[in-house]
């Protein structure tokens, strides 16, 4: 497709689950980064990918939380022993090289997670 | 450290009327700001930009650095601009978010 896919689009789970959301961005798009937004926080910026390696990760709220990415394309964001406060729309975004100059991110339509 | 703020959680507006949209951010370093906005049941897409210095269906957004604010504004707003907003910085390769301002515009 021509933009940025996720899924699931909705994922409901009980509190102590694992879930994985799945983010595959715009043909070759080197940049990929992960947000979550939710009531009140606004987007809250998680991990950033450049091809496949992960520089900067410092958005990860705990160590339940992990994300990788293959082959240059495909991310996936794991969240491990899911908690109530886990709920959140999750955002990925592709850019085709890190923001350079345009500051322009192409978002998918995100992973809404409800733990309940 | 880098941070964007968006005081306004809900702003409303009858048609017509002029939106301002607040933005301030704290950067100690050369700020590049952005809009994004998020319609009903469509993606977070890029607004504008300061730097392209553009008006964008009709909004505009000046950066003042005296006052470290980049709101947004347009003079006549119109139904079809209720949506929710996000003022961006962007620090080398990640984009720091506000809060976001959700608008409704009314008839």
């Amino acid at each position: 497709g021509a933009g940025v896919s996720q899924s699931p689009s909705n994922k409901v789970t009980e509190k102590g689950k694992d879930v994985e959301l799945r983010c595959d961005p715009i043909s070759g798009h080197t940049a990929l980064y992960w947000y979550r937004q939710s009531l009140g926080q606004g987007l809250e910026f998680l991990i950033y990918f450049q091809g496949n390696s992960a520089p900067d990760k410092s958005g990860l709220p705990s160590d339940r939380f992990s994300a990788e990415r293959t082959g240059g394309s495909v991310s996936t964001l794991t969240i491990q022993r899911t908690q109530q406060e886990d709920s959140a729309v999750y955002l990925c975004a592709s850019s085709l090289r890190p923001l350079l100059n345009t500051g322009e991110l192409f978002f998918g339509e995100g992973s809404r997670l409800t733990v309940l | 450290a880098q941070r964007v703020t968006q005081p306004e959680k809900l702003l409303s507006v009858f048609k017509g009327a002029p939106v301002e949209l607040k933005c301030n951010y704290s950067y100690s370093g050369s700020p590049e700001l952005f809009w994004y906005v998020q319609y009903s049941r469509q993606r977070l897409q890029l607004l504008l930009r300061h730097i392209s210095r553009e008006s964008i269906k009709g909004f505009t957004a000046d950066l003042n650095k005296g006052e470290t604010s980049f709101h947004l504004k347009k003079p006549f707003a119109q139904e079809e601009d209720s949506a929710m907003y996000y003022c961006a910085l962007r620090v080398d390769y990640k984009l720091s978010f506000g809060a976001g301002t959700t608008v409704t515009v009314r008839a």
